[in-house]
């Protein structure tokens, strides 16, 4: 079973629209982050927000929050305000706990497009 | 602030090459790892290690080796280089403690012909 599902290849926002990236994980940890990250075509890993499992606010920064719906298992990456900038792939990623080797399992990824 | 290094940034190499793919961390991380990076596929976990002497299979270990002698470097070695291989290879490390979030290296382009 993948651990990390992004059921969006690609998307499509207007710019200064808000946009949310869909993403569904699967463990049975009870203690576990969760991450996105930003690859512009220049190739490198942005690291943009972290929530915790037990965190019970939704991680903010700046422009992005993660919206986290611990009972479905989804963490959401909501962009507000595009940008167009903001186009680029968006990985979702888990961590697990120490117990399952402290691995990382990234989602294949959504390719957001931002029309100005 | 040298974070991640990885070289080479870009690799041709023939079926049946080998070569070694470098990487050196400078933050004292305990944690660090080697991904592929395949068209619709997302990041594949290839090696990962928590700390020096301790290294363990991810998903796609077939035809890598990896080593960890020293807490800062972590080579990732193709021993007999396939078309299969020809990917973007990403180095990564984090604090191994706690759910703290990868960094990353530059990535390298390798392709096997």
């Amino acid at each position: 079973a993948q651990k990390i599902t992004q059921t969006q290849p690609g998307m499509f926002v207007q710019e200064k629209e808000a946009v949310t990236l869909d993403c569904t994980y699967d463990t049975s940890d009870q203690s576990y982050g969760l991450f996105w990250y930003k690859q512009p075509s220049s190739g490198e890993m942005i690291f943009l927000i972290y929530q915790g499992s037990y965190d019970e606010q939704n991680a903010t920064e700046g422009r992005y929050s993660l919206n986290f719906q611990k009972a479905r298992k989804s963490a959401n990456l909501v962009i507000s305000a595009s940008q167009l900038g903001d186009s680029a792939m968006y990985f979702c990623a888990m961590r697990e706990g120490k117990n399952t080797g402290n691995q990382f399992y990234f989602g294949t990824g959504t390719s957001l497009t931002v029309i100005p | 602030n040298a974070g991640v290094t990885q070289t080479p940034k870009f690799q041709v190499l023939k079926t049946g090459q080998s070569m070694t793919l470098q990487c050196a961390q400078d933050m004292n991380h305990e944690y660090m790892s080697w991904y592929r990076q395949d068209p619709g596929m997302g990041l594949r976990l290839i090696h990962y290690s928590v700390g020096a002497g301790i290294t363990d299979q991810g998903e796609v270990p077939n035809g890598y080796n990896v080593s960890r002698s020293t807490t800062e470097d972590f080579p990732l070695r193709l021993l007999s280089a396939a078309p299969s291989q020809t990917s973007v290879y990403f180095c990564a490390s984090s604090y191994g403690q706690g759910f703290e979030k990868l960094f990353f290296g530059s990535g390298t382009q390798l392709s096997v012909l």
